[in-house]
């Protein structure tokens, strides 16, 4: 059974203080890794997928790496409107679930 | 872009009651799922469905049940609500695993 493990559970920094999301996965053959942000009351919302260890994507100011065992998600200088939970999810199998963490929430302070 | 609407955002039922709640998706899409999200869990896998009429069990189906009639819709049903069914249910779906889309939500209360 694919397990994915979110740390921290939650995360309070404060306006340009960078700091980094930990995604810890056991998948028997890793088809893929996803990252999602979710603001409060919604759904989540796709940021990347990565698939080989060494892979790194970026979008403003998140980027997320991969290895044989984790991922990251670094927020370099983060703004409030960054605050929100964190998901992280993996696809293993041959169909299409996604296994999902339970999400780190961050909130950025002004 | 890819559209699924759920058709509530916050419902109250009692307990016992049956529970209907929807999900419709505007693009084609095969693949469909429900999950639902509690506090410190993550989001478990309901049920989920690659065609119509077909379902297939997630983790955690006791108590629910899915419809799919058409390829756009797909339905989660509570047979008879209870307390510890309270949580915040999502929907998405894909054409591929590599875009997930999920609604906005439906935050179920039981009393």
């Amino acid at each position: 059974e694919d397990q994915v493990t979110q740390s921290p559970e939650a995360l309070r920094l404060q306006e340009g203080e960078s700091s980094s999301l930990n995604c810890s996965y056991t998948v028997s053959g890793l088809r893929g890794l996803f990252w999602y942000r979710q603001d409060p009351g919604k759904g989540p919302e796709f940021l990347f997928t990565l698939y080989s260890a060494g892979e790194e994507k970026e979008k403003e100011r998140l980027k997320a790496t991969l290895t044989k065992k984790e991922s990251f998600l670094h927020i370099t200088a983060p703004k409030p409107e960054d605050s929100a939970t964190y998901l992280c999810a993996v696809h293993g199998g041959g169909d299409y679930k996604l296994s999902f963490g339970a999400g780190t929430t961050v909130t950025v302070r002004a | 872009d890819v559209k699924v609407t759920q058709s509530s955002r916050y419902l109250v039922k009692r307990t016992g009651e049956k529970v209907f709640l929807e999900c419709v998706q505007d693009m084609d899409h095969e693949n469909m799922f429900w999950y639902r999200q509690d506090p410190g869990l993550g989001l478990r896998l309901i049920y989920f469905s690659y065609d119509v009429k077909m379902k297939e069990k997630g983790d955690i189906p006791e108590g629910y049940s899915v419809s799919r009639e058409k390829k756009e819709r797909f339905s989660l049903i509570l047979e008879s609500a209870s307390t510890n069914q309270t949580s915040m249910y999502l929907c998405a779906s894909t054409g591929t695993v590599y875009g997930y889309t999920f609604g906005s939500g439906t935050r179920l209360t039981v009393v």
